[in-house]
């Protein structure tokens, strides 16, 4: 299993954009990217999935580089409503583990 | 949209009890997944099934099984209950592996143990 590091906590004001990084050094060939956003006593919500390159939904962009050792959560302009834990898991579809998340917190 | 729907949300029970909790997946999902959340704590993968059989295995303790049944619906059983397992538990579905909208996930079940 890919093992992944990210920050434990991140401020940010409203309206920035607010980008996380997560390394996975050891990621392997069949292993996607996938990050959810949990809030207190909620189950996790899915938020983007990628593999390679950039992709980008309706809420947010993942950018993954070519050797895809790390990738970058980028949320655009954030609201109050978005301080959650965000959580970076890296695995074979069907076989995701949640290792520790970012607490964002953010600041009127 | 039809949800991940758990039941009961809440659960009281004392040490040495047994406790059932049950997941309903999105219809049309074949593939359920359970986590345990501690207090303070990251999502802990349990135990996944597709089409009915265990298709992984986390860090279930032995005094918990589970099964999913001919209509998809999962059963998470718990005897012997301990103070350390009170914690959410948490049950995904997704179809097949998961697809690029990964897997969905349900309210939980907040289990307290006394």
């Amino acid at each position: 299993l890919a093992k992944t590091t990210q920050p434990i906590s991140m401020d940010s004001y409203e309206g920035q954009e607010v980008n996380i990084t997560c390394s996975h050094n050891n990621i392997a060939t069949n292993d996607y990217i996938t990050w959810y956003q949990q809030f207190p006593s909620q189950g996790p919500r899915f938020i983007i999935q990628g593999y390679k390159t950039k992709v980008t939904n309706e809420v947010a962009s993942l950018f993954i580089p070519a050797d895809r050792k790390s990738s970058t959560l980028s949320l655009p302009r954030v609201s109050l409503s978005d301080t959650a834990v965000y959580y970076c898991l890296v695995g074979p579809l069907g076989q995701f583990y949640f290792g520790t998340g970012t607490s964002l917190t953010v600041i009127p | 949209a039809a949800g991940v729907i758990q039941s009961p949300r809440h659960l009281i029970k004392e040490k040495r009890e047994t406790a059932t909790l049950k997941c309903y997946p999105i219809p049309r999902h074949d593939t359920v997944y359970w986590y345990q959340q501690g207090p303070g704590q990251d999502p802990q993968f349990l135990i996944s099934f597709y089409e009915k059989m265990q298709s992984d295995k986390g860090s279930i303790p032995d005094r918990f099984s589970a099964q999913q049944f001919s209509d998809y619906h999962s059963e998470l059983n718990m005897s012997s209950l301990e103070l350390g397992d009170s914690a959410l538990y948490f049950c995904a579905s997704s179809l097949g592996s998961g697809t690029v909208y990964g897997y969905t996930f349900g309210s939980g079940t907040r289990l307290t143990v006394v």
